[in-house]
């Protein structure tokens, strides 16, 4: 199975800031790279797919990157609606796999 | 607008059959555009794959639950479902229903809210 590991598992940002969350692959998955955003009580929403794709609808502050094992996921100034968990998939080969989500929180 | 909405029993016994049905409206479950599947995601924890089908019936389920999972398709209906049986308490998650574009190492555009799901002893 390929393990993917997000970095950081929590962080603490205020409104306006910019925050950079990266995911590993344990083997290149290429850039077969999705990237999630939940709220508490809600389902996960596509915001990123295929790395750098932007899920329409979803603003432009949110931007993906990376391919191969390394990845990241980065909000350019935060919203008070972005405090949420994010987590990556990858796609490559079954099973699919999810990293374990990236809390971020107000501070 | 596509919409997906799982229904099935909230508890289940342990080592009984957990079975759930997600319902798709909005849109056709037959398209060739679209694979559909199920994630979980156990109370804290992070997300898991449990499978996906295609409309023709194909299904490519997790191998760590292969043995105790059925997915099928009802195109009559618009429907797929999920079957798992001999349930444990490790089994009790919020159940998500997603439809899948660009093929199947696309991404899950669509979910369903979820439903939850507890395994009683």
């Amino acid at each position: 199975d390929i393990q993917m590991t997000q970095s950081p598992s929590s962080l603490s940002a205020s409104v306006g800031d910019r925050v950079t969350i990266t995911c590993r692959a344990s083997q290149s998955i290429f850039r077969y790279l999705n990237w999630y955003q939940q709220k508490p009580g809600q389902a996960p929403k596509l915001l990123i797919y295929a790395a750098s794709s932007l899920q329409s609808g979803v603003p432009s502050r949110f931007s993906g990157s990376g391919s191969g094992t390394e990845f990241t996921l980065t909000i350019t100034s935060l919203q008070p609606e972005d405090f949420a968990t994010y987590s990556c998939q990858q796609t490559y080969s079954t099973p699919i796999t999810f990293g374990q989500g990236t809390r971020l929180d107000i501070k | 607008q596509l919409q997906l909405q799982e229904s099935g029993p909230g508890l289940v016994k342990a080592s009984e059959t957990l079975s759930l049905t997600c319902t798709v409206s909005g849109g056709s479950i037959s398209s060739s555009d679209y694979y559909w599947g199920w994630i979980r995601q156990p109370p804290g924890k992070g997300l898991e794959w449990i499978g996906n089908i295609f409309y023709s019936g194909s299904t490519n389920a997790n191998p760590s639950l292969r043995s105790r999972v059925t997915i099928s398709v009802d195109t009559s209906k618009n429907q797929f479902s999920l079957r798992l049986t001999s349930v444990t308490a490790a089994d009790t998650a919020i159940y998500f229903c997603a439809r899948r574009a660009g093929g199947f190492s696309g991404y899950d555009s669509e979910w369903g809210q979820g439903t939850q799901v507890t395994v009683s002893s």
